[in-house]
């Protein structure tokens, strides 16, 4: 069955600190991976990734995959509070199959 | 329009009632999704329209739980008998072609009392 696994459940920093999300994921046709950033009900997407080892970047954060270990990392530098959310990570496998993760929630703390 | 819309923000209902959720999708967007998510959880997928193609409604999790796609364009999401159980925030989200999952409107809230 094909799963996509986020890690940690939780997290909490402050502000100025760095961090670092997973995304591992086991599914049978890999087309691409996307991040999302959910404050309330509505996911942002924030990146999709196709290619292994190509950094995508936009500001403080910034994702990379690695399709033969089968997982990204979500990098945030310098978190702030508006940081403060839930990160989703989804995996398509098909033409619109989209597996999603339960989420990391992160908080940053002033 | 500029983007996804959805309707009602929140739905408070007794169980039993019915009720429907409209989705409004990007102005030429041919695909669009319905997901749910409970309290905690992931998005789980109910339905996918593709322009004229029948529906996946495999995700669907009961035959109270229906979509229609009018004109290939607003959806409605109608679950009826409602039980506590379906309270989730209804998520829809609309794409063109290959570019991926990057566009969800704002939920609408179920709470079933």
């Amino acid at each position: 069955e094909d799963k996509v696994v986020q890690s940690p459940l939780s997290l909490v920093v402050h502000e100025g600190d760095t961090v670092t999300l997973n995304c591992s994921y086991e599914v049978t046709n890999f087309r691409s991976l996307l991040w999302y950033k959910q404050e309330k009900k509505a996911p942002t997407f924030l990146f999709m990734l196709t290619s292994s080892g190509i950094e995508k970047k936009s500001g403080r954060l910034s994702s990379i995959l690695d399709k033969k270990e089968l997982f990204s990392i979500l990098n945030i530098t310098a978190t702030q509070t508006g940081d403060s959310a839930v990160y989703l990570c989804a995996v398509n496998s098909g033409t619109y199959k989209y597996i999603f993760g339960t989420g990391t929630r992160l908080k940053v703390l002033a | 329009g500029a983007g996804v819309s959805q309707s009602p923000s929140n739905k408070v209902t007794e169980k039993g009632k019915d009720v429907e959720l409209r989705c409004d999708p990007i102005s030429g967007h041919t695909a669009l999704y319905w997901y749910r998510q409970s309290l905690g959880q992931g998005l789980e997928f109910l339905i996918y329209f593709q322009g004229n193609s029948a529906p996946d409604k495999s995700g669907l999790p009961s035959d109270r739980f229906s979509a229609e796609r009018t004109g290939g364009s607003v959806s409605t999401l109608t679950i009826q008998r409602t039980q506590q159980e379906d309270s989730a925030v209804y998520l829809c989200a609309s794409s063109q072609g290959a570019g991926g999952l990057k566009f969800f409107g704002p939920g609408s809230r179920l709470t079933v009392l």
